[in-house]
């Protein structure tokens, strides 16, 4: 069935460095969306991606779509401590009907 | 106004047991779902429910069951519960049915089995 995986996943950063996590999935996807779960909280959705070679940019998280609708990365310039939490990319399932999430990646800001 | 609603928001219960985790929302969304999630942080989707229809995801015993009394509301009943079973439960709703919408999700109920 369709997977949708997620590197790394955890990742470290000093306040100020740059992020990126990386979601790739085994069928060509219709779209891709992205969430943000605080540490205790629950996702809160992002953003979605439609077309093939999409970006798309909100304030220092810029997330993209590849052009074989396949992949997407999600960039966060310049970390602060309210950026600590898992993000998540999902995708539809194979039948359209569900989103499946990838294993997320966790990310913590050191101050 | 919170968007999608879960009671309880803990739940610890002996094996063996059957609970019930309530879910309400008051977006006026078409479809909702149930996912686990586990300690690792896997989300798993588990049922999606829209106009009367019912889609499970293959995986799940069938010790879980959905009910929804009214499009507002998608209840999760468990029976037999097992230690593994331990998890947070999320509810969360779409404005259609399908995956090219944003989902808002409920908080989260964290269910314990000893």
């Amino acid at each position: 069935g369709q997977q949708v995986m997620q590197i790394p996943q955890y990742q470290h950063v000093q306040e100020g460095e740059d992020f990126t996590t990386y979601c790739n999935s085994s069928t060509t996807l219709s779209n891709i969306q992205w969430y943000k779960q605080r540490p205790g909280g629950h996702p809160v959705f992002l953003i979605q991606l439609v077309k093939s070679g999409e970006v798309k940019k909100q304030k220092r998280l810029t997330f993209q779509f590849g052009e074989a609708k396949k992949n997407s990365s999600l960039h966060i310039t310049a970390t602060q401590t309210t950026d600590v939490g898992t993000y998540f990319c999902a995708g539809p399932d194979n039948a359209g009907n569900m989103l499946t999430f990838g294993g997320g990646t966790r990310l913590m800001v050191k101050p | 106004d919170t968007a999608v609603s879960q009671t309880p928001k803990y739940l610890v219960t002996q094996m063996g047991n059957d609970k019930s985790i309530k879910c309400e929302q008051n977006l006026g969304h078409d479809t909702m779902y149930w996912y686990k999630q586990d300690s690792k942080k896997f989300l798993k989707i588990m049922f999606s429910y829209n106009n009367k229809e019912l889609i499970i995801n293959e995986t799940v015993p069938n010790r879980f069951s959905p009910k929804s009394p009214d499009k507002a509301h998608l209840n999760l009943h468990i029976n037999s519960l097992e230690l593994g079973d331990s998890a947070v439960y999320f509810c969360a709703s779409s404005q259609v049915r399908g995956a090219n919408y944003g989902y808002t999700f409920g908080s989260g109920t964290r269910l314990t089995v000893v």
